[in-house]
């Protein structure tokens, strides 16, 4: 079965200063990698996705990704962050059969500060 | 165009008592998905369908929990006899390819 971990459950950062959000899977198959960004009270919104070829995914506002199989890693960059910026970050491998469930971290809260 | 709609948005339900929940996926998308997102954690994987077929309800936590897609579109998400642990947010996605569009989900609160 696969697994997730995001291993920081709370990043502070200053605005304009660069961000990483870890994230390791388990998995012994070839995955879809996933990173969703959710604002207070609303779902799920994809900020980007791996699903084969290159293994640096950009995706929106400015984040971007490096899939690393060797390290089954998936971090997540952006070299400055701004206020809107904060929200609940959430990694999230899927089965490689491309609609078959996601299977999420626990988050990594973002908060960035004036 | 419309994304994933979901209702009520916001549901308090006494224990013991059963609740539905809706989830309207986008049009012409073929796979959707439950997921339960308890207070502070992230999304777990609750039921998936393709169409109106059922192909993995491995996550529902007991069998209070009931899903339904009939006419391979709208889906309905049943919990008979609801108990406190029960409260959580339900969020529904429905994906064509590869990429799961999420609703705002239902934040279900049960006292």
């Amino acid at each position: 079965a696969q697994s997730v971990t995001q291993l920081d459950s709370q990043v502070p950062v200053f605005e304009e200063a660069p961000v990483e959000l870890r994230c390791n899977y388990s998995s012994s198959v070839s995955v879809y990698l996933f990173w969703y960004v959710q604002y207070p009270n609303q779902g799920l919104q994809l900020l980007l996705k791996y699903l084969s070829g290159s293994t640096l995914v950009k995706g929106i506002n400015g984040f971007e990704a490096e899939f690393n199989k060797s390290q089954t890693s998936f971090h997540l960059r952006k070299p400055s962050v701004h206020i809107s910026d904060t929200a609940e970050y959430f990694c999230a491998p899927g089965g490689s059969g491309g609609s078959e469930k996601l299977v999420f971290g626990k988050g990594t809260k973002l908060t960035v500060n004036p | 165009g419309a994304g994933v709609s979901q209702s009520p948005r916001y549901k308090v339900a006494k224990r013991g008592q059963d609740v539905a929940l809706r989830c309207d996926p986008i049009s012409g998308h073929v796979s959707l998905f439950w997921y339960q997102q308890a207070l502070g954690q992230g999304p777990e994987f609750l039921t998936y369908f393709q169409n109106e077929a059922q192909l993995d309800k491995s996550g529902l936590p007991s069998d209070r929990f009931f899903a339904e897609r009939p006419e391979g579109s709208v889906s309905t998400l049943k919990i008979q006899r609801t108990q406190q642990e029960d409260s959580a947010v339900y969020l529904c996605a429905s994906s064509l390819v590869s990429e799961q569009f999420f609703g705002p989900g239902t934040r279900l609160t049960v006292l």
